[in-house]
């Protein structure tokens, strides 16, 4: 079964610390991938996505991402983080099953930033 | 922007009662989703639109109705409200289905 994994319910670091954010999923293929930020009270918005090509993918906010086939994994990263940061993080993947296209999102990652 | 608004943005309600969310969409695009987000599970796919009056359910479809006679609007109804439907609701569109999803705002729904 498709299933994307984060598995770091919550993580917590300085400001201007780098950053990393773990999400692997299971598909038999190499499906679209995805990064969402949701701030407290707010809907999701898109930092990056990859479709196919350059597996290091450049985002908005100074976020990246790379994609490893062989490890089935699309982490996402960021030098140095802003106290505007602090969020919830949700990896998704956009797999077809039986000819229909949708979303499998992480159950999220909560980022807290210490000034 | 990709021009989503949700209404109600907050709503509370007595179990049994129906409850009926909207998703107003301002660029025409074809497809329209409802998720519900909750703690420990992210966002998970109540129902699906790839057209006027064309619809389908996602994996926790249970108890979800959806309707949509424009293109514009794409309606999620609960018929009988249950406490477990506590939750917030976020609608989205795709702009050829098999890409990006863009999300709106959100309605924060609690059923007492």
């Amino acid at each position: 079964a498709q299933s994307v994994t984060q598995p770091d319910i919550h993580i917590t670091v300085s400001e201007g610390a780098s950053l990393e954010l773990r999400c692997n999923y299971s598909y038999g293929a190499t499906p679209y991938l995805f990064w969402y930020v949701q701030s407290p009270g707010q809907g999701l918005q898109l930092l990056l996505k990859y479709f196919s090509g350059d597996t290091l993918v450049q985002g908005i906010k100074g976020f990246e991402a790379e994609f490893k086939r062989s490890q089935s994994s699309f982490n996402l990263r960021k030098p140095s983080v802003h106290w505007s940061d602090a969020a919830e993080y949700f990896c998704a993947v956009g797999v077809t099953t039986s000819g229909t296209y949708k979303y499998i999102f992480g159950t999220g990652t909560r980022l807290k930033v210490l000034a | 922007d990709a021009g989503i608004t949700q209404s109600p943005r907050h709503k509370v309600t007595e179990t049994g009662t129906p409850v009926t969310l909207r998703c107003h969409q301002t660029e025409n695009h074809r497809y329209m989703y409802w998720y519900r987000q909750d703690p420990g599970h992210g966002l998970r796919l109540i129902h699906y639109s790839y057209g006027v009056k064309d619809t389908d359910k996602g994996e926790v479809s249970d108890g979800y109705s959806v309707s949509r006679s424009k293109t514009e609007d794409f309606l999620l109804t609960l018929e009988s409200a249950t406490s477990s439907q506590t939750s917030v609701y976020f609608c989205a569109i795709s702009i050829r289905g098999q890409e990006t999803q863009y999300f709106g705002p959100g309605t924060r729904l609690l059923v007492l």
